[in-house]
């Protein structure tokens, strides 16, 4: 069973220009979520989509967006990059997003904004 | 924000010996899960324990919750160089809206050395 993958893996991108970034969960999994990582804050929560819908979202500008195919695959976008959206970005599924469930990380794309 | 801070930060200790690992959260959870993370690639998931229960074992690794002091503990017995990466935990709680997030620690930067 493959594995929840995305790409690209790494990027590099200037300050004002815009990015997408693209997760492909597991196989059966409807549930996809999105997190930020730097150095500096840790794991943030971006947001959750399950079944083409965004069930949850974190405290990111709304320059951070994102969606989900029918599918199950999902993108993020970033708009208007800053110096400071430079991180890991880390997406993860499982089969419902509820209660108890396991969550499947990808090994994620590094985004640099120079 | 955070919901789960790990302590200590950082932790080094020689292969054979275990590893001790806290995180303390701050509100009402549904469970906590345990995730391994090697340098600057997707985390992986280690173990995860309910809030109703208090001790979990899965090879060498226990967890422990204390929902009352609202920390858990894992323990990484008879460690391996292997086992040299950052450990995250993180709380699962309900939202506003109904739904469930993780919600992710600092983590713990483990070295063991051969």
């Amino acid at each position: 069973k493959a594995g929840v993958t995305q790409t690209p893996r790494y990027l590099i991108k200037t300050r004002g220009q815009q990015v997408t970034l693209s997760c492909s969960p597991i196989s059966g999994h409807r549930s996809v979520s999105w997190y930020q990582q730097t150095p500096g804050q840790g794991l943030q929560f971006l947001f959750e989509y399950f079944s083409e819908t965004q069930r949850n979202k974190g405290n990111f500008p709304g320059r951070f967006s994102g969606r989900q195919f029918s599918n199950s695959r999902s993108e993020m976008n970033v708009s208007t990059l800053e110096l400071g959206d430079s991180a890991l970005y880390l997406c993860a599924s499982s089969l419902t997003g509820g209660l108890n469930t396991e969550a499947f990380f990808g090994q994620g794309t590094r985004l640099t904004v120079v | 924000s955070q919901q789960g801070e790990e302590d200590p930060q950082a932790l080094s200790i020689q292969e054979g010996e275990n590893a001790t690992m806290n995180c303390s959260y701050k509100t009402s959870i549904n469970n906590l899960q345990w995730y391994r993370q090697n340098s600057g690639r997707g985390l992986v998931h280690l173990i995860l324990i309910r809030s109703n229960e208090r001790e979990k074992h899965s090879g060498r690794l226990r967890v422990t919750l204390d929902t009352s002091k609202k920390s858990s503990s894992l323990l990484i017995t008879a460690s391996r160089a292997a086992d040299t990466a950052s450990y995250f935990c993180a709380t699962s709680s309900f939202t506003q809206g109904g739904s469930e997030k993780l919600v992710f620690g600092k983590g713990t930067k483990l070295t063991v050395n051969p």
